[in-house]
């Protein structure tokens, strides 16, 4: 079956460590995201790529660092610079823009939980 | 920018009461809408989607219907069940962008 996989599903980190977090899909998707989820809230894009060996920014970027080296990989790193980063964290994928008829849709993963401390 | 407002919750229902979650959005173009659902610990799932204005996205009894004239992707459904307990998220997409409104949550007691 066809799906996106986050590794680990629960993290742990001491304050200063980086951490990577592992999002793996198989569906021929062309664009993935990570998205941040704190408790009660909704979701804030952290990156964003849309083809292999490149990415952007989203709204809350300073922290995280990504790579796109695969089009099937797009792993997070969440940096020491990172000031509050346990979170639920959620990766997701699409296919590009006008590539599919009716709706894009965006799948995620099942989440990784991260937490500092 | 584009954008998506939904109510706030909690939401609590009793089993079988009709449900309503409100969902406006702003946009340029002709996005296509989304309801998604996320249950405790787990990451989102598609719930139902609409593509064009007067579409009626559906599934699992749950509805949504594309008004472009108000805006609106307001999620339905008849009759809650307890496993309907959940956070239930309005987006869009505008070419590649997705935008998420701030998740109601549903409590349905037995």
């Amino acid at each position: 079956d066809g799906g996106i996989t986050q590794s680990p599903k629960y993290l742990f980190r001491k304050e200063g460590q980086n951490v990577t977090l592992s999002c793996e899909q198989n569906l021929n998707h062309d664009a993935m995201y990570w998205y941040r989820q704190d408790p009660g809230q909704g979701l804030r894009l952290i990156y964003y790529s849309q083809i292999v060996n490149d990415f952007q920014k989203g709204d809350i970027a300073e922290g995280y660092s990504v790579s796109r080296e695969k089009k099937e990989s797009f792993p997070l790193t969440v940096t020491s610079a990172q000031k509050n980063p346990t979170a639920f964290y959620l990766c997701a994928s699409s296919f590009e823009a006008g590539k599919v008829s009716g709706a894009n849709v965006l799948t995620f993963g099942a989440g990784s939980r991260l937490t500092v401390l | 920018g584009d954008s998506v407002t939904q109510m706030e919750g909690p939401v609590t229902l009793s089993e079988e009461a009709f449900l309503t979650i409100n969902c406006t959005y702003t946009a340029t173009g002709y996005p296509s809408l989304f309801w998604y659902v996320q249950y405790p610990g787990e990451g989102l799932q598609l719930l139902l989607k609409a593509t064009k204005a007067d579409d009626k996205g559906s599934n699992k009894g749950f509805e949504a219907t594309y008004r472009k004239e108000t805006t609106s992707f307001h999620l339905e459904k008849g009759s809650v069940q307890v496993s309907d307990s959940a956070v239930y998220f309005c987006a869009l997409d505008n070419f590649n962008k997705f935008y998420f409104g701030s998740g109601t949550k549903l409590n349905v007691k037995p």
